[in-house]
């Protein structure tokens, strides 16, 4: 299995908006509504954002969303803030019991 | 407040056996509900699933480790373990472990801080 694509980085003002996306194939992303995103912070364990496509857990801030349309799921950070600048994972189901992870994107605050 | 601990040496030589060990506290991983895994992150790179264990023992492993890994349960002493043989340079990596809902979705929402295992001689 192969790793999701991601755009190594994106960018954004305070405020604005930014928009990740996360590629697989119909064995993948496109066969499950089972992707995950995880938050980065340098040196620290990564954090779960958003499961299942589109359900935040308890305690993320409603400005993260998820969406997926066909073999690409995409998160969104709305309203930008400086304490969102990390790197994002996507995560799949891969089918047999296996996931598969993306390649990471580094988020930027302008 | 469920915490996690890995433990292990942090520095294993070319060809021999990566061990590592999950402390679990605040919660059991006798737990039907739950599943506990391992994913690494080599040094400026992303993420990797090794592999997951449920409480009954049964075990699921990444396919490109799969003849090289083990994943075991002590529920006496509430951790899980891993295994890693013949090691290259390669496997040089912070190693984390975490906890999942489900076999069949990436929901790990609880992490341990990780620990660095440096292959080499």
């Amino acid at each position: 299995q192969s790793a999701l694509t991601q755009p190594p980085s994106a960018s954004g003002s305070p405020g604005q908006s930014v928009t990740i996306s996360c590629t697989g194939t119909s064995s993948d992303v496109g066969g499950y509504n089972y992707v995950s995103w995880y938050q980065q912070h340098p040196g620290k364990a990564p954090k779960l954002m958003i499961y299942e496509v589109s359900k935040r857990p308890s305690g993320v801030p409603d400005r993260f969303s998820g969406s997926k349309s066909g073999n690409t799921a995409s998160l969104t950070v709305s309203g930008l803030q400086a304490e969102d600048e990390a790197d994002y994972y996507c995560s799949s189901y891969a089918g047999s019991n296996n996931f598969v992870f993306g390649t990471g994107t580094k988020v930027t605050v302008l | 407040q469920l915490q996690l601990q890995e433990s292990g040496p942090g520095l294993v030589k070319p060809s021999e056996t990566l061990s590592l060990t999950c402390t679990v506290s605040g919660g059991s991983i006798s737990s039907s509900s739950y599943y506990w895994a391992w994913i690494r992150q080599p040094p400026g790179k992303g993420l990797e699933w090794i592999g997951s264990i449920y409480y009954s023992g049964s075990t699921y492993y990444n396919p490109s480790l799969n003849s090289r890994v083990t994943i075991s349960l002590d529920t006496s002493r509430n951790q899980f373990s891993l295994k890693l043989s013949s090691v290259p340079a390669a496997d040089t990596a912070v190693y984390y472990c975490a906890r999942a809902s489900s076999s069949s979705r990436p929901n790990f929402d609880y992490w341990g801080q990780g620990t660095l295992v440096t292959v080499s001689s």
